[in-house]
């Protein structure tokens, strides 16, 4: 069974720019997370979804950053413009239940800088 | 914002020695959950502990949780260079779906 899946690995953008990280999660699979991880703030949860549909986005720093999940096998995150601080590893993470009641499966992640 | 905190940051030891983490949390929980990353990686799960539990085992991990002190331990008996990586606790903390991480312990195991 393929896990989550992440592209781009890493992407290098100038300040400015619109960045597009994209997810498969795991088929069959009802939740879809995506979280940032950076050395000063750790893990921070962004947004996540459940059948689709987003639930809540509390984490999302500011409008810059905006998430969507088109359908069950597919969902992006896109900021734009990108800055200098949204320089981090984003990963996304999908599971059958809730973080409530099961494990998480996390992509290898997304490694993101901003220049 | 975060929930759980680990303790150490960082663990260094030997090869065969065991090594403990303890993760303390805020607020009340219904599971609590240990996490493996390995540097450059994404997280891999360990293990799950429901707040009715107070120990559970998985080949060399043992974990605890004491809901009264809002605290868990994860045990790693005999470790191996090979389980040199970051480990991190996770809680709901209530919050319906979200699964909240604390800052991680960072463990080498030296050969």
């Amino acid at each position: 069974d393929a896990g989550v899946i992440q592209s781009p690995r890493h992407e290098v953008t100038e300040m400015g720019q619109e960045v597009t990280l994209r997810c498969k999660p795991i088929s069959g699979h009802d939740y879809l997370f995506w979280y940032r991880q950076t050395m000063m703030r750790g893990l921070e949860l962004l947004i996540y979804f459940n059948n689709n549909v987003p639930i809540d986005d509390s984490g999302m720093p500011e409008d810059r950053f905006s998430a969507k999940m088109p359908n069950a096998s597919f969902s992006t995150l896109k900021i734009q413009p990108s800055e200098p601080r949204d320089s981090a590893v984003y990963f996304c993470a999908s599971s059958p239940k809730t973080g409530v009641h099961g494990e998480l499966f996390f992509g290898e992640g997304s490694r993101l800088t901003v220049l | 914002s975060q929930q759980g905190e680990e303790d150490p940051q960082a663990l260094s030891i030997q090869e065969g020695e065991n090594a403990t983490m303890n993760c303390s949390y805020k607020t009340s929980i219904n599971n609590l959950q240990w996490y493996r990353q390995n540097s450059g990686r994404g997280l891999v799960h360990l293990i799950l502990i429901r707040s009715n539990e107070r120990e559970k085992h998985s080949g060399r991990l043992r974990v605890t949780l004491d809901t009264s002190k809002k605290s868990s331990s994860l045990l790693i008996t005999a470790s191996r260079a090979a389980d040199t990586a970051s480990y991190f606790c996770a809680t709901d903390a209530n919050q319906g779906g979200k699964l909240i991480f604390g800052q991680g312990t960072e463990l080498s195991v030296k050969p």
